[in-house]
């Protein structure tokens, strides 16, 4: 099993609809969650950090669910500039330092 | 403009050739990571350093090679070991004992032939 897995899609989605992603990780012992965004032949962005409390940022929500060990991406509103592969990554600490282990990636493309 | 540079964008070598990536940030971040992206896959970890003179293999360390001389520079040679060399390389760095959140360079294309 990998240790982050994702639904690569893509997922086409008409501008102005809500999109969900999921990401499920299989190490308990992770500590910290982020969604990174990755334009074509671009680098990784950090997009948002995720809270055990859950956290919004503008048309973004990200939840975790430690218990079932998900992680999710809530786009309301989406635009045509979200088009891009979402990369799930978790960290958990590795000899004392935090490694962070990264899903291959949700590609979504918004349609006019 | 603080940021990660990488050069050069794009990398075209023969096979048996080494050749090596560079890294530059600005950012005064104490840690610093090399990743490889393939088409359909993670970034996987090739190389980290948290200091100055120190550096970990990570998971991929076979057929490269790493320096960390300068806490802005962290090059990454790419050696005739390595037997897939083609791929999407990646610089990053982070805050040590801060967040464990790594920015990322713009990235260089190796294509080897």
């Amino acid at each position: 099993r990998k240790e982050v897995e994702q639904d690569p899609g893509p997922f086409n989605v008409p501008e102005g609809a809500t999109v969900a992603f999921n990401c499920t990780y299989s190490n308990s012992a992770s500590q910290s969650f982020f969604w990174y965004r990755q334009d074509c032949r671009k680098e990784p962005k950090l997009l948002m950090s995720v809270y055990s409390s859950g956290n919004e940022d503008g048309r973004f929500t990200a939840q975790l669910n430690r218990a079932s060990q998900y992680i999710s991406l809530l786009i309301r509103d989406s635009k045509l500039s979200d088009s891009a592969t979402y990369l799930c990554v978790v960290s958990h600490a590795n000899f004392g330092n935090e490694k962070l282990t990264f899903g291959t990636g949700t590609r979504l493309t918004i349609i006019p | 403009d603080g940021g990660i540079t990488q050069s050069p964008k794009y990398l075209f070598r023969k096979e048996g050739q080494n050749v090596t990536l560079s890294c530059e940030q600005n950012l005064n971040h104490d840690a610093m990571y090399w990743y490889r992206q393939d088409p359909g896959q993670g970034l996987r970890l090739i190389y980290y350093s948290q200091i100055v003179n120190d550096f970990q293999k990570g998971d991929i360390a076979e057929g490269y090679s790493v320096s960390r001389e300068k806490k802005e520079s962290f090059p990454l040679t790419v050696t005739s070991a390595q037997k897939n060399p083609t791929a999407f390389y990646l610089c990053a760095s982070s805050i040590y004992n801060g967040g464990p959140e790594q920015y990322f360079g713009p990235g260089t294309r190796l294509t080897v032939t």
